[in-house]
């Protein structure tokens, strides 16, 4: 079975330093992972996703992720913090062959402080 | 037209009433999905539809009732609800040409029961 862990439910950076939000899983078959986005009572954006092209992945607002088999991790890495960066962000792991189901992490609320 | 819209935003019921969420999608997307968010618990799969038809129902009680009439549209009827029944209910779509696996979500309705 399939399954998210993300590390650390809270997360405070001031602004302009890196941000850095981890997610492990878990998947008996080569995934597909997601990142979202989720601001405050709005639904989930997508950030980035690995779907098995480079194992590093640049997406929206100058987030990116880098697959690590070997350590079974798609963390999520920003430079440089901006406070619209604040928000929810969930990591989601799918299977090749079973992607109708997406298995989402916990979340990790992340604060920028001037 | 926004990708996934849902429809009503907030929404505040009595344990007897009886209310009706919409979800309406404009992706072309060949599956929808309920998702229920609490505070402090992880996004809780609730119903797949493919094609029209349900594909997934994680144990969801019965006063919860979807309903699929094309793949553009879904229910959600809500009947006798309970006050741990409050929550972020949200909508989704999937699926189409090249499909990887992400979902696209609408912005949520947010369901108060007293």
């Amino acid at each position: 079975a399939q399954s998210v862990t993300q590390l650390g439910s809270h997360v405070s950076v001031s602004e302009g330093a890196l941000v850095l939000l981890r997610c492990n899983y878990s998947s008996s078959v080569p995934p597909y992972l997601f990142w979202y986005v989720q601001y405050p009572n709005q639904g989930l954006q997508l950030l980035l996703k690995y779907t098995s092209a480079a194992t590093l992945v640049k997406g929206i607002n100058g987030f990116e992720a880098e697959f690590k088999k070997s350590e079974t991790s798609f963390h999520l890495t920003k430079p440089s913090a901006h406070m619209s960066d604040a928000a929810e962000y969930f990591c989601a792991v799918s299977e090749r062959d079973n992607t109708d189901k997406l298995i989402f992490g916990t979340g990790t609320r992340l604060q920028v402080f001037p | 037209e926004t990708g996934v819209t849902q429809t009503p935003r907030h929404l505040v019921m009595g344990m007897t009433n009886k209310k009706s969420l919409k979800c309406e999608q404009h992706l072309g997307h060949n599956a929808m999905y309920w998702y229920k968010q609490s505070a402090k618990k992880p996004l809780e799969l609730m119903f797949v539809y493919n094609f029209k038809e349900q594909t997934e129902n994680n144990s969801v009680p019965s006063r919860f009732s979807p309903e699929c009439p094309n793949s553009s549209h879904l229910f959600l009827h809500l009947h006798t609800l309970q006050p741990e029944d409050s929550a972020l209910y949200l909508c989704a779509s999937s699926g189409g040409q090249g499909y990887t696996g992400e979902l696209f979500f609408g912005e949520g309705s947010r369901l108060t029961v007293l």
